[in-house]
């Protein structure tokens, strides 16, 4: 089956410092892969994806590797802001068949200090 | 506003109650979930519905019974809960099952049970 590991958290980092939560996958196939972030008193929002091994998604400076030779998908940011203190998500989806359901890892909780 | 919105936010109810949790987008897409999210565990499926027919009942006891009338609202009818049924319970919608389509999220209703 389908599962998802991240590092257990929580992740407290000073203003500026670099980011890494690392996730690690289990699937059959060729799943697609995503990172989900949750802001205090809010919902899930996609933070990015990769579809394809080797393919790097980005936004608002976070990015992340599909790395299929470590089974792999580590977020990282190069200088973290306050408002980056939410809880991050790793997900994966299988492509393909009837198998459409997003597997989470539990969410890793940042939290950022000035 | 992330397109997905839920109502209510919170929910308090006795174990007796019976309540109905409500979801709505207007974001043109055809597949509609309900997940859980309790401290502590990754984000359970609850039920999938693709163009209003539901095709994944995920071992949900029949306590919770999902309602799905058209491919913009999606309903979550509650009746005689237990405690540990309180949690976050996500709304989520996507253009369709599988694939990589990306989720959009509601932000959820508090729901705790006493």
């Amino acid at each position: 089956g389908n599962s998802v590991t991240q590092m257990e958290g929580p992740v407290t980092l000073s203003e500026e410092a670099f980011l890494t939560i690392n996730c690690t996958y289990t699937a059959t196939g060729y799943p697609s892969l995503f990172w989900y972030v949750q802001y205090p008193g809010e919902g899930l929002q996609l933070l990015l994806k990769a579809t394809k091994a080797d393919d790097k998604g980005s936004n608002k400076g976070f990015e992340a590797t599909y790395r299929k030779e470590t089974t792999s998908f580590h977020l990282e940011k190069g200088s973290v802001q306050v408002s980056d203190s939410a809880v991050y998500f790793c997900a994966l989806l299988n492509s393909g068949g009837s198998n459409y359901k997003l597997t989470f890892g539990k969410g890793t909780l940042l939290t950022v200090n000035p | 506003e992330t397109g997905v919105t839920q109502t209510p936010r919170h929910l308090v109810m006795g174990m007796t109650n019976k309540k109905s949790l409500k979801c709505e987008q207007h974001l043109g897409h055809n597949a509609m979930y309900w997940y859980k999210q309790s401290a502590k565990k990754p984000l359970e499926l609850m039920f999938v519905y693709s163009l209003e027919e539901r095709v994944e009942n995920n071992s949900v006891p029949s306590r919770f019974s999902p309602e799905c009338p058209n491919s913009s609202h999606l309903f979550l009818h509650l009746h005689t809960l237990q405690p540990e049924d309180s949690a976050l319970y996500l709304c989520a919608s996507s253009q369709g099952i599988g694939g990589d389509y990306g989720y959009t999220f509601g932000s959820g209703t508090r729901l705790t049970v006493v």
